[in-house]
């Protein structure tokens, strides 16, 4: 059992360019969720699942798309990077909302 | 949004002693959960509190949903270099979207051995 998986774990991007985050869980999880985690901000919630097919904002969804096709994977994707997205990113899921289980994390500078 | 104020924002402590922190909040929840950091790496649920009053233990770690629900405490006894770490809490609002959980800034433990 893997748990949470997140590719990549380090990304450098250019301001404009584009990039896809994977989140892969093997807990037949319903929900899914994507985080940013900046420096004394504590977790910020951008986009969740509540399952395979379905997607809902979160608090700071701007700027991000999301797409949850199959049950174990969630995607998220910057489609014109700026710096205020460098970030660390981290997916979790859950089978029901409250008890989230998170991957390790994926660490995004924008330049 | 809605805030958890977490305090305190950090600590440094001596191994062997007993650690406490608190998340308030001026609205109602309905669940609190607490998660620790390591440098590196994601958050790990420790502890999750489903009902007003309710007292849960893990460990040395011990963690209550307050009366009132509108705060919660973890305690650590005798904390050991390995305690080190952010922890938060983390609330599922009274009302709130579904999905959503409100998680507090963090409390930054240091253990000196």
């Amino acid at each position: 059992n893997a748990g949470v998986t997140q590719t990549p774990k380090f990304r450098v991007l250019k301001t404009g360019q584009s990039m896809t985050l994977l989140c892969a869980q093997d807990m037949n999880h319903e929900y899914m969720y994507w985080y940013r985690q900046d420096p004394g901000m504590g977790l910020r919630l951008i986009h969740y699942s509540v399952g395979e097919g379905t997607t809902a904002k979160g608090e700071v969804p701007d700027g991000y798309n999301v797409s949850r096709l199959k049950k174990q994977n969630f995607l998220l994707g910057l489609e014109s990077a700026a710096p205020s997205q460098t970030s660390v990113y981290f997916c979790a899921s859950s089978i029901w909302v409250y008890e989230q289980y998170f991957g390790p994390g994926t660490r995004l500078t924008v330049t | 949004g809605q805030q958890l104020n977490q305090s305190p924002q950090s600590m440094f402590i001596q191994e062997g002693e007993d650690v406490s922190m608190n998340c308030t909040s001026s609205s109602i929840f309905n669940t609190w959960l607490w998660y620790k950091q390591d440098p590196g790496e994601g958050p790990v649920l420790l502890i999750a509190l489903y009902k007003a009053g309710e007292l849960t233990s893990n460990g040395r770690l011990t963690a209550q949903f307050g009366i009132t629900r509108k705060d919660s405490f973890l305690n650590i006894s005798a904390s050991i270099p390995s305690d080190v770490g952010i922890y938060f809490c983390a609330g599922q609002l009274s009302g709130g979207s579904q999905g959503n959980l409100i998680f507090g800034k963090g409390t930054k433990l240091s253990v000196k051995p």
